[in-house]
């Protein structure tokens, strides 16, 4: 199966701040790949699919690169909101495969 | 507006099957464009995908789980099940099910249960 790999496994940021969020498959994905936001108690939302689909409201601040085996959640100004846990999962193949998920906290 | 409302017992004793529901609304389980997926959580595996049905029934089951884990439907009553046997404390985890969009744009899980925590112990 696909194994995925987040970096950092926590960020420490202050609101305001610019989110760079690394995702790593072990072979390529092509583009199929999915970011969510976790926060303590919910389940997971989705956030941005494929090369540039995103979930229904999901503010602007929030931005997907890459392709392959290498792709970036970018988090432009941070909200208080935005603090959060996010995972990157890839669809190209079977099993689904997620990350282990990347903790964006408050500095 | 889609939601999927699981049900089912949150405590199963060791060897025991765990039987989970997921109740959809808002949209149908025979819909082509939709898959429909159980995923599961635990502090020491994270998110681990189980398995989706397929809009016409057929299914797909995690490779690691196939020898014991069935999803099944019910279309009359909309809705989806997971039946996981041989249940241990390793399948301690919370339960989620969740809406698999297929587009052409790609997939995503956009639509989540509220989870279930199921704690596996005698």
């Amino acid at each position: 199966e696909v194994v995925m790999t987040q970096s950092p496994a926590t960020l420490s940021m202050s609101p305001g701040e610019r989110a760079t969020l690394s995702c790593r498959a072990s072979q390529s994905v092509r583009s199929n790949l999915a970011w969510y936001q976790q926060k303590v108690g919910q389940a997971p939302r989705l956030l941005i699919y494929g090369r540039s689909s995103r979930a229904t409201d999901l503010p602007a601040r929030f931005s997907n690169s890459g392709s392959e085996t290498e792709f970036n959640l970018t988090i432009n100004g941070l909200q208080p909101e935005d603090f959060a846990v996010y995972y990157c999962q890839q669809y190209s193949f079977l099993p689904r495969t997620f990350g282990p998920g990347t903790r964006v906290e408050i500095k | 507006q889609v939601q999927l409302q699981q049900s089912g017992s949150g405590l199963v004793r060791p060897s025991q099957t765990l039987s989970l529901t997921c109740s959809v609304s808002g949209a149908s389980i025979t819909t082509p464009a939709y898959y429909w997926t159980w995923i599961r959580q635990s502090p020491g595996k994270g998110l681990e995908w189980l398995g989706y049905i397929y809009f016409n029934g057929g299914s797909y089951p995690n490779p690691s789980l196939r020898s014991r884990l069935t999803i099944s439907r019910d279309t009359a009553q909309n809705q989806f099940s997971l039946h996981l046997t041989s249940m241990t404390a390793a399948d301690t985890a919370i339960y989620y099910c969740a809406r698999d969009l297929q587009t052409g744009y790609g997939v995503a899980f956009d639509v989540w249960g509220q989870g279930t925590a199921v704690r596996v112990s005698s």
